[in-house]
């Protein structure tokens, strides 16, 4: 089975840069994806990374490390509205039709 | 498009009543499933559909049931609602072509109470 950590919460204040770690541990791997949530809202897409390395999508960035088994969404020019859960998931290596989600981390941000 | 729209948005049920959560998606995807969510849980596969006619448990199935009759609709039925059952519950829906399949769109929720 697989397993994914994210830390339960993060804070930061407006503008800063914040990071938010996923550890996963899988006997496979076929990728890892990052959505947000808002309290009372529906999850979203915001990312995946296949290979290695870094991916930017303007303000937001996402980071593999399939060697470490580690990833990370990078957050920059943090803004109020990013106040949210960040969630990691990956693809169940038994069944690649199941996707696995994180507990997530909830990212406070303060002016 | 509308995307994933669910119904309804918020229920109560008594303990051992049934219910069907409905479910329906308009961008023609192969992929369906059902998600719970509890405070600090993050998000709990239920069941899932890889194409009408076919379903298959996730982490969490007992307790629920499906079926996926159209590639539109995919409903979850409680079948004797319990306390354990309250829970926010996400349908989503996603093609199955290539890095897109991890592309997944979350309808906006039905939030269920069981008394």
């Amino acid at each position: 089975g697989q397993s994914l950590e994210q830390p339960s919460e993060v804070t930061a204040v407006e503008g800063a840069i914040v990071q938010i770690n996923c550890t996963y541990q899988t006997s496979g791997f076929y990728g890892l994806s990052w959505y947000q949530q808002h309290d009372g809202g529906a999850p979203t897409f915001l990312s995946y990374n296949a290979l290695d390395g870094l991916e930017e999508t303007g303000r937001f960035s996402s980071f593999l490390s399939r060697s470490d088994s580690y990833g990370y969404l990078l957050l920059q020019e943090l803004q109020m509205k990013d106040s949210a859960s960040y969630f990691c998931a990956v693809r169940d290596t038994g069944n690649t039709d199941k996707l696995i989600f994180g507990t997530g981390t909830r990212l406070q941000v303060f002016p | 498009n509308a995307g994933v729209t669910q119904t309804p948005k918020f229920q109560v049920l008594k303990t051992g009543q049934s219910m069907t959560l409905q479910c329906a998606q308009d961008m023609n995807h192969e992929y369906m499933s059902w998600y719970r969510q509890d405070p600090g849980m993050g998000l709990r596969l239920i069941h899932y559909s890889v194409g009408a006619g076919i379903t298959d448990q996730g982490e969490v199935p007992n307790g629920y049931n499906v079926s996926r009759s159209t590639t539109e609709d995919f409903p979850l039925r409680l079948l004797s609602a319990a306390p354990s059952q309250t829970s926010v519950y996400f349908c989503a829906s996603s093609t199955r072509l290539g890095s897109s399949y991890n592309e997944q769109f979350f309808g906006p929720g039905t939030r269920l109470t069981v008394l």
